[in-house]
């Protein structure tokens, strides 16, 4: 079974410009996740999605974040634009059931 | 609001030392305890969980027990490895909401080295 993949790996970019991820969940599971990594620091869930519908979105920073999932499948969150303190690992997750499965997430740098 | 809170790493041992990491919660319902293990450039992964008080999760050597009076649910292993090296996450998830499907809470992660 294909587990979570996320694009691109890695991402630098300067202050102010834009930037978007990429995630596709493991095949069949409804809910997707997306967390922010800061260094140093535990994951801290972004969105939630349950289909294409939003479940938790309660610690996104609306005026600089945004992220879709049109077809209940794959997802992107974007950042427009950036600031230094979004240098971070960016966590896709999924779930059938009661075990989350994570991506190897996109780890952001931002100058 | 929920939270987890873990000892500092990093923690430093040698092989076939005995290890443990303290993790004690808060949270207003009955949640599941989880532990995950993010080894070097890779991503998380679920190494044991424990849904209701009492319950012992288990795998690869490691243990947890989900302690209710402490609000605990600390990990052990009897001999670590080399192997073990990593990064080590507490976290739970709520049920008061009746999903399955709830989100993660993190503690900030206790770092692991093992020496030859």
């Amino acid at each position: 079974e294909a587990g979570v993949a996320q694009s691109p790996r890695y991402k630098i970019i300067e202050k102010r410009q834009s930037v978007a991820f990429w995630c596709n969940p493991i095949s069949g599971h409804a809910t997707l996740y997306w967390y922010q990594q800061i260094l140093g620091q535990g994951p801290k869930l972004l969105i939630q999605f349950q289909n294409n519908g939003v479940v938790d979105d309660s610690q996104l920073p609306k005026d600089r974040f945004s992220a879709e999932r049109l077809k209940g499948v794959d997802s992107t969150l974007k950042i427009q634009p950036a600031k230094l303190e979004d240098s971070a690992v960016y966590l896709c997750a999924s779930t059938g059931g009661r075990e989350q499965f994570f991506g190897p997430g996109t780890r952001l740098t931002v100058l | 609001g929920d939270s987890v809170t873990q000892m500092e790493g990093p923690v430093t041992l040698s092989e076939e030392a005995f290890l443990t990491i303290n993790c004690t919660y808060t949270a207003t319902g009955y949640p599941s305890l989880f532990w995950y293990v993010q080894y070097p450039g890779e991503g998380l992964q679920l190494l044991l969980k424990a849904t209701k008080a009492d319950d012992k999760g288990s795998n690869k050597g490691f243990e947890a027990t989900y302690r209710k009076e402490t609000t605990s649910f600390h990990l052990e292993k009897g001999s670590v490895q080399v192997s073990d090296s990593a990064v080590y996450f507490c976290a739970l998830s709520d049920h008061n909401t009746g999903g399955a499907t709830n989100k993660l809470i993190f503690g900030t992660g206790t770092l692991l080295a093992v020496q030859p």
